[in-house]
């Protein structure tokens, strides 16, 4: 299958710093990408939907201000944790999907990013 | 909004039972997916089901997608313990564009 990329696959840092998550698509066009978390022992939990070239959706409860998510292009989306705080601790995974007319219908998980804040 | 739950949470099963996990969205779907997840990993996707009342199999897996896309299942015959993780269902709404995971069914398998 399709591969996606995730870097950094783990970083520690502290609390009131910002981490930039990248997730890139790398043998195929992602037109849209998702972010997901999840927490140990519990489901992926969807944080926001980004299409290229547009502001990203984000689902209820999600702070748009601190999850700053950015898909300059077909192959790349970053978030931003911005002001990490021990809470945002957590494994950030995104997914990408291609251009669904073309029948890009499956979604292709990163390996995930596993964020501790200190 | 959208809900999908999932049953059983956990499942311990002798080497060679079979298997089920069970997904029911609480509202029609567009498709389903069935993703596998290893003790740390990523999800890794396995299939998914479009058509109202499809059955696939892949091997010793075979998927269901009921005939009002609402529900679906995952079977496994005669696990076996490259079986084990935790196997989520992800279902897409018919005017969302994105899926919603079940809470996932992890399976322990005995030697």
């Amino acid at each position: 299958g399709a591969v996606v990329s995730q870097h950094p696959s783990r970083v520690i840092c502290k609390s009131g710093t910002s981490v930039k998550i990248e997730c890139r698509s790398l043998d195929f066009q992602a037109t849209t990408m998702f972010w997901y978390r999840q927490f140990p022992k519990q489901s992926l939990m969807l944080m926001a939907t980004s299409n290229e070239g547009s502001k990203a959706t984000y689902e209820q409860g999600v702070e748009k201000d601190k999850f700053l998510i950015n898909h300059a292009s077909l192959t790349l989306s970053t978030l931003t944790v911005t002001s990490a705080h021990p809470e945002d601790s957590s494994f950030y995974i995104c997914s990408a999907r291609g251009d669904r007319a073309s029948g890009g219908e499956t979604q292709y998980f990163g390996p995930g990013t596993r964020l501790l804040v200190l | 909004g959208q809900q999908v739950m999932q049953i059983p949470q956990y499942q311990h099963v002798q080497e060679g039972e079979d298997f089920t996990t069970y997904c029911n969205s609480s509202t029609t779907l567009s498709n389903i997916q069935w993703y596998k997840q290893r003790p740390g990993g990523h999800p890794v996707f396995l299939i998914q089901l479009v058509k109202s009342g499809e059955v696939k199999k892949q091997k010793r897996l075979t998927f269901q997608f009921g005939e009002a896309k609402k529900n679906s299942s995952l079977h496994i015959t005669a696990t076996q313990t490259t079986d084990v993780g935790t196997y989520f269902c992800a279902g897409e709404g018919t005017n969302a564009g994105k899926s919603t995971f079940g809470d996932g069914t992890t399976l322990t398998v005995k030697p």
